[in-house]
């Protein structure tokens, strides 16, 4: 199947610092990326679905301020949490949509994801 | 909202035998997919299984299977010859075509020698 990356696996930050999460299509290019946060012992939550070259289209009650979604280009999108806090904390992970299985097969691709430690 | 509900938040079996895990969703489209995925303590999500709505064949992977109710809404998870690499988090996930999935809250499984 197709391969995404994260990049970094896991991060610790001070608070008040921002932080860059990156999600890599390697071998196929992805119009659609969706970002995830998942708590301890608990299940995946969308918070955003990135599209490239637009706007990413956010999932009610997340901070759009708070976490900025750029996917300026077919193989990448980013996620930066501005001005972290202890509540932050969390495993994010990110999927995308490889397009040339739409419709076929329809399936997503995760990445490993990245934990997030605010100090 | 689609809601997906995973009633069994832990599940056990012993190795070799069959476990079958629970998922209902809500939905009012006739067309869309399920999954099963499955999470190790590494976190990496891996797809067991899916499932297109329109097919009225249940799916099959190997040890895996699934029965798929579409007019009861159900999509439970069968685990023949269970494996002590089996054990982990399953999640079931519901999707419409071009969205994101919309995932139940999990089920833990312990397989014990």
């Amino acid at each position: 199947g197709a391969v995404v990356s994260q990049h970094p696996s896991r991060v610790i930050c001070k608070s008040g610092t921002s932080v860059k999460i990156e999600c890599r299509s390697l071998d196929f290019q992805a119009t659609t990326m969706f970002w995830y946060r998942q708590f301890p012992k608990k299940s995946l939550m969308l918070m955003a679905t990135s599209n490239e070259g637009s706007k990413a289209t956010y999932e009610q009650g997340v901070e759009k301020d708070k976490f900025l979604i750029n996917h300026a280009s077919l193989t990448l999108s980013t996620l930066t949490v501005t001005s972290a806090h202890p509540e932050d904390s969390s495993f994010y992970i990110c999927s995308a949509r490889d397009p040339r299985t739409s419709g076929r097969d329809n399936e997503q691709f995760f990445g490993p994801g990245t934990r997030l430690t605010v100090l | 909202a689609q809601t997906v509900t995973q009633s069994q938040p832990e599940m056990s079996v012993q190795e070799a035998e069959t476990v079958t895990l629970s998922c209902t969703y809500d939905t009012s489209e006739s067309d869309y997919y399920l999954f099963w995925y499955k999470q190790p303590p590494s976190r990496q999500m891996i797809l067991v299984i899916r499932q297109e709505a329109y097919k009225q064949q249940n799916a099959t992977e190997n040890r895996f299977s699934v029965n798929f109710q579409k007019a009861a809404k159900s999509f439970s998870l069968k685990i023949s010859d269970s494996q002590l690499g089996d054990a982990a988090m399953y999640f079931c996930a519901y999707e419409e075509s071009g969205y994101a999935l919309n995932f139940g809250k999990g089920t833990s499984l312990l397989v014990t020698p």
